[in-house]
């Protein structure tokens, strides 16, 4: 089966940092993605790993244990438009992208 | 237009209309993707095109009718639905290679309300 586990609800205050995890068991493997989605709008690619690792881009960062079966999205000096939920999604080996459920962060000031 | 188009943004229909879901993608992509995103629920892949033709179909009801045209257009004929498939109908397109895979790429989405 496929299976890809993420927290509802996180909430962090405006300059923070937060890191939201996600776990998964999928047939195969073959990269994972994080997206941000804001409500109402299509999601939008945010980083991709598929060696294990930290990837940096700007204020977000993610990583991989693929041993582990496991991610992170690291998301420093948080902004009030960071409010969105962020979605963890697999590609497996039928190169199809499987997503969790979402982790949607509240930014509060 | 850059980027994957869809309409229309909203759509409200019937139990038994027949309408269709549109959706263009201007990126040079080879792989399209519907998608279903419902309440509390992760994005539910329903259908995958790879080089027009349909490589997956996941259990979706008949109801729902993909048609992939060729490799920038997709499509979705809706008929005789029910009140639990409103929802918002995303489209995605990706390039797939032997050498190099892209990410997928969201259209804006089609909000689908039966009454």
């Amino acid at each position: 089966g496929q299976n890809i586990d993420q927290p509802t609800e996180m909430t962090a205050t405006e300059g923070a940092i937060v890191q939201i995890n996600c776990t998964y068991q999928t047939s195969g493997f073959n990269g994972l993605f994080w997206y941000q989605q804001h409500a109402g709008e299509a999601p939008t690619f945010l980083s991709y790993n598929v060696l294990d690792g930290l990837e940096e881009k700007g204020r977000f960062s993610s990583f991989l244990s693929r041993s582990k079966g496991y991610s992170y999205l690291l998301l420093k000096e948080l902004q009030m438009k960071d409010s969105a939920s962020y979605l963890c999604a697999v590609r497996n080996y039928g190169q199809n992208f499987v997503f969790g459920p979402g982790t949607r962060l509240s930014v509060l000031p | 237009e850059t980027g994957v188009t869809q309409t229309p943004r909203h759509l409200v229909m019937g139990m038994t209309n027949k309408k269709s879901l549109k959706c263009e993608q201007h990126l040079g992509h080879n792989a399209m993707y519907w998608y279903k995103q419902s309440a509390k629920k992760p994005l539910e892949l329903m259908f995958v095109y790879s080089l027009e033709e349909r490589v997956e179909n996941n259990s979706v009801p008949s109801r729902f009718s993909p048609e992939c045209p060729n490799s920038s257009h997709l499509f979705l004929h809706l008929h005789t639905l029910q009140p639990e498939d409103s929802a918002l109908y995303l489209c995605a397109s990706s390039q797939e290679g032997q050498f190099f895979d892209t990410e997928a790429f969201f259209g804006q989405g089609t909000r689908l309300t039966v009454v």
